[in-house]
C-alpha cells in the first residue's frame, strides 16, 4: 500500500530564515507531486506540482520554491521566510492520466509558524 | 478554467440526523471526476467520495452518497446517520479526466455535529 510522509510536522522559524519541507511517498512509482497550502480556516492554495524529476510547475508567483530530485521526494524552500508565509502545509500524490481516477492522496502536513 | 463554489461555510446538525452540503460547479468539459474531501481537526485531508461524470448512478460509501446533477453542474454530500466523528471541513473538488491532473478545490463547509 501507498503511503505519504512529511517532516517536520511542525515548525516554528523567524522571518528572514530559510525553510526546508520534506515530502515522500512510499508504494508507487512516477506519481504526480503537489504542494499545497492552508491558512487558517480557508481552502486549499495549490503552490506546485510535479509530473516528474526537475519537472516543476508554479501555481502562484512568491517567496518559495520547489524540487524534485528523486522520483518520490518533493522538497518544499525558501531562501528568506515572510510573516505571510505561515500556515499549514499539504503534500499530496496522485497516478497519472490513464492509470486511475485522479484523487489526491495527502500528507498528514507540516503547521509552520513564521515569527 | 474551473470553478468550484461551496456557498455553505458552516453547517451544524444534531447527532443522528442527515445533512447536505452544496456543492456547485463549472467547466465545460464533459469527462470529469468529482470528490469530496473530509479534514478533521487533525488536519488530515481524508477523501470521502468520488464520482464519474460520465456514470449516473450517484456514488454511495456507507453513509455518504452523492446526488450528481450534471446538466445543472451540482454535486452535493448527504450524510446520514451523522456522528460526532462526522465534525470536519469539507472540501469538493474537481479534477479533469485527460492531461490535467490537477485538482480546483472549493472553499469548503464546516460541519459541527452537535451531541
Amino acid at each position: 500500500s501507498q503511503t505519504i510522509h512529511q517532516w517536520p510536522a511542525t515548525l516554528v522559524q523567524p522571518v528572514g530564515s530559510p525553510l526546508s519541507l520534506e515530502c515522500t511517498v512510499e508504494g508507487t512509482s512516477n506519481p504526480n507531486l503537489y504542494w499545497y497550502r492552508q491558512a487558517a480556516g480557508r481552502g486549499l492554495q495549490l503552490l506546485f506540482y510535479s509530473v516528474g524529476i526537475g519537472q516543476i510547475s508554479s501555481e502562484v508567483p512568491q517567496n518559495l520554491s520547489a524540487s524534485r530530485p528523486q522520483d518520490r521526494q518533493f522538497i518544499l524552500s525558501s531562501k528568506k521566510l515572510l510573516l505571510s508565509d505561515s500556515g499549514f502545509y499539504l503534500c499530496a500524490w496522485t497516478l497519472k492520466a490513464g492509470q486511475g481516477t485522479y484523487e489526491q492522496y495527502f500528507g498528514p502536513g507540516t503547521r509552520l509558524t513564521v515569527t | 478554467a474551473q470553478t468550484v463554489t461551496q456557498s455553505q461555510p458552516e453547517m451544524s446538525v444534531q447527532e443522528a440526523e442527515t445533512v447536505t452540503l452544496s456543492c456547485t460547479y463549472d467547466t465545460s468539459e464533459n469527462n470529469y471526476y468529482l470528490f469530496w474531501y473530509k479534514q478533521p481537526p487533525s488536519r488530515q485531508m481524508i477523501l470521502v467520495i468520488r464520482q464519474e461524470a460520465y456514470k449516473q448512478q450517484n456514488a454511495t460509501e456507507n453513509r455518504f452518497s452523492v446526488n450528481f446533477q450534471k446538466a445543472a453542474k451540482s454535486f452535493s454530500l448527504k450524510i446520514s446517520d451523522s456522528q460526532l466523528g462526522d465534525t470536519a471541513m469539507y472540501f469538493c473538488a474537481f479534477g479533469m479526466s485527460f492531461g490535467n491532473e490537477k485538482l480546483t478545490f472549493g472553499t469548503g463547509t464546516r460541519l459541527t455535529i452537535i451531541p
